[in-house]
């Protein structure tokens, strides 16, 4: 079955450093979506990315989807306690398939 | 956004009874909504898609005897973990599908916690 994997599993961060979260997929997915679920919270929605090799801008969060589909990355710049949460990235392999979530990375940023 | 509630948002129940969790999609409607489950640490795992008027589909592994999903209305889930036990113990979330022109979105619910004594 399909499988998305995120790389690193956790990470530990001084504020104002950067973090980046990489997202592959098995398989050729149609779109690809970035969730944030903070520590007993629900995942909430982010953005969603759709055609090959997009690039999307939230302030300090850059969303890429890959030339092929099948991975993506979230890049956050000068990261504050705020981010602190663990990211999922979700694809689907059709628009009309279920949404296969990621293994998550953990963020955790201290002062 | 449209909005997803769950209800309730956490239950302590002993080994044994049941337990019944709500979703409901309140300014939309959703022919198909989505069960998941989370342990600690752990990324959401779908348990079983469900459609209005029909059964749920789960996924490989779920036991569907155990989860009970009724869809009855376009706006409403409900999951019931029957004799549940210890192991049953994670956080269920519920997202709801909304169709929409050039496709569709999933927006999840708060989630429920769920603990078995």
């Amino acid at each position: 079955g399909q499988q998305v994997m995120q790389i690193p599993q956790y990470q530990h961060v001084q504020e104002g450093e950067d973090f980046t979260t990489y997202c592959n997929s098995s398989t050729t997915l149609s779109n690809i979506q970035w969730y944030k679920q903070r520590p007993g919270g629900h995942p909430v929605f982010l953005i969603q990315l759709v055609k090959s090799g997009e690039v999307k801008k939230q302030k300090r969060l850059t969303f890429q989807f890959g030339e092929a589909k099948k991975n993506s990355s979230l890049h956050i710049t000068a990261t504050q306690t705020t981010d602190v949460g663990t990211y999922f990235c979700a694809g689907r392999k059709s628009t009309a398939s279920k949404l296969t979530f990621g293994t998550g990375t953990r963020l955790q940023v201290t002062l | 956004g449209a909005v997803v509630s769950q209800h309730p948002s956490w239950v302590i129940c002993k080994s044994g009874t049941s337990v019944k969790i709500e979703c409901r999609s309140l300014d939309f409607q959703a022919t198909t909504m989505f069960w998941y489950r989370q342990f600690p640490k752990q990324s959401l795992m779908l348990m079983a898609t469900s459609n209005e008027g029909s059964k749920a589909t789960y996924e490989q592994g779920v036991e569907k005897d155990k989860f009970l999903i009724n869809h009855a209305s376009l706006t409403l889930s409900t999951l019931t973990v029957t004799s549940a036990h210890p192991e049953d113990s994670s956080f269920y979330i519920c997202s709801a599908r909304e169709r929409r022109e050039g496709g569709d979105e999933q927006f999840f619910g708060p989630g429920t916690r769920l603990t078995v004594l």
